[in-house]
């Protein structure tokens, strides 16, 4: 248990849906992210939060959507994915962001886009 | 961006043998941390280590930052000790983490 819980752990799809993935950190942390795992690739991050606002979008697709409704959550908002959208989504929480700041990460979430 | 490479990509042990990972860095850090993901996905904290060494039970890290490299040591491994291990950098222009490609290790009976 690293403080940072992420649901669901698993999820299938398919390319017309529209779902939602939550994560929640319980360690009064201040910045959170979120994270793509595709097979055989580094981790590759999309969005960074910090006090609730959007500071980094790496280029990502607007099918996918964040949301920071307060500094403890963080959702990722899915509608019309593509099949190579499917990887492990992972969520992380830190302090803050900048120096002298270690990230935690949740178990991930899972997506499979059928 | 900042360049994270990790070698080996892949390691095969004898249970009890030990082993040393590396994490080469293209740029200053402020940060540096080594994970190890479970066969489920998650990853798990090893190291907080932006400079000097850190030793936690059977695994210890070394981080030299003014020649941009890590290392992880894990001694006596054991089955458990299987899965990818990560090294993630924070550059000191950013606030991100970027990560290696790992080294997935496996460590047989």
């Amino acid at each position: 248990e690293t403080g940072v819980t992420q649901t669901p752990r698993h999820l299938v799809m398919g390319m017309t849906n529209k779902k939602s993935l939550k994560c929640e950190q319980h360690l009064g942390h201040n910045a959170m992210y979120w994270y793509k795992q595709s097979a055989k690739k580094p981790l590759e991050l999309m969005f960074v939060y910090n006090f609730k606002e959007q500071t980094e979008n790496n280029s990502v697709p607007s099918r996918f959507s964040p949301e920071c409704p307060n500094s403890s959550h963080l959702f990722l908002h899915l509608h019309t994915l593509q099949p190579e959208d499917s990887a492990l989504y992972l969520c992380a929480s830190s302090r803050g962001v900048g120096r002298n700041t270690e990230a935690f990460f949740g178990q991930g979430t899972r997506l499979t886009v059928v | 961006g900042i360049q994270v490479e990790q070698s080996p990509p892949d390691l095969i042990l004898q249970e009890g043998a030990n082993s040393t990972l590396r994490c080469n860095f293209s740029d200053s850090v402020n940060n540096l941390q080594w994970f190890h993901q479970n066969p489920w996905g998650q990853l798990i904290n090893l190291f907080y280590i932006p400079s000097g060494t850190k030793q936690n039970g059977r695994l210890s890290a070394t981080t030299v930052a003014t020649e941009r490299y890590s290392l992880l040591y894990i001694s006596s491994s054991q089955t458990t000790d299987s899965g990818v291990y990560f090294c993630a950098v924070d550059p000191n222009t950013g606030n991100q983490f970027y990560f290696g490609t790992g080294t997935s290790l496996t460590v047989i009976p």
